[in-house]
């Protein structure tokens, strides 16, 4: 078993639309997440980070954690085609600087 | 600041041959990463660097790469004896230290395609 998991999608929507991504993981450790979104032949780029559980609001995006089944999740509002891109969870230990991906989730906004 | 800068974008090599990347990180980051992220799956890590010293290696990190930073300014990531296997996006991130240490800045990546 991977130690996060993610679903590779793609994942299609029309223009205006919730999204939710999502991401498990096995290691009861990891206390920070971290979201990053991945243009086509780009570097990742962060767009939001948790620490423990609970939610955080950044605009359109809420980053949601469940510690208890140990269960990560991306809600994205008013879906853009410039939302379009992988979505790359990253939890981590509190004292770690080794991120661990999961393998992205493609999303497609159709306009 | 421009953020974290990687030269080349591209590279094509044949098996066998040498190459060389690399990294600037932002400036006053002293942490730099090294990872790897092949077709449709998520970033690996390599290696890492506080400042000088590099303090962690991969087991993904075979005898045939090596990375420097001798400075603890800019970085170079290099594939000795290049295989087939080796063709990936090579990524540098940077970060601070204390609670920012987490929050990595990557840059857009060196792709390596070994013919």
């Amino acid at each position: 078993q991977k130690e996060v998991e993610q679903d590779p999608g793609p994942l299609s929507v029309p223009e205006g639309a919730i999204v939710s991504l999502n991401c498990t993981y096995s290691n009861s450790a990891f206390q920070y997440f971290m979201w990053y979104r991945q243009y086509s032949r780009k570097g990742p780029e962060l767009l939001m980070y948790t620490y423990s559980s609970g939610n955080k609001e950044d605009g359109r995006f809420t980053a949601q954690v469940d510690k208890s089944s140990k269960y990560i999740s991306l809600f994205i509002r008013d879906s853009q085609p410039s939302d379009s891109a992988t979505y790359l969870c990253a939890p981590s230990p509190t004292s770690s600087y080794k991120l661990i991906f999961g393998s992205g989730t493609r999303l497609l906004v159709r306009p | 600041d421009t953020g974290v800068s990687q030269d080349p974008r591209h590279k094509i090599t044949k098996r066998g041959q040498n190459v060389t990347f690399r990294c600037d990180p932002i400036s006053e980051h002293n942490r730099l990463y090294w990872y790897r992220q092949t077709l449709g799956q998520g970033p690996e890590f390599l290696t890492y660097f506080q400042n000088e010293a590099q303090l962690e290696k991969s087991r993904l990190l075979s005898d045939r790469f090596s990375a420097e930073r001798p400075k603890g300014s800019f970085s170079t990531l290099e594939i000795q004896r290049t295989e087939q296997g080796d063709s990936a996006m090579y990524l540098c991130a940077s970060s601070g230290d204390g609670t920012g240490a987490n929050v990595l800045t990557f840059g857009a990546g060196s792709r390596l395609t070994v013919l």
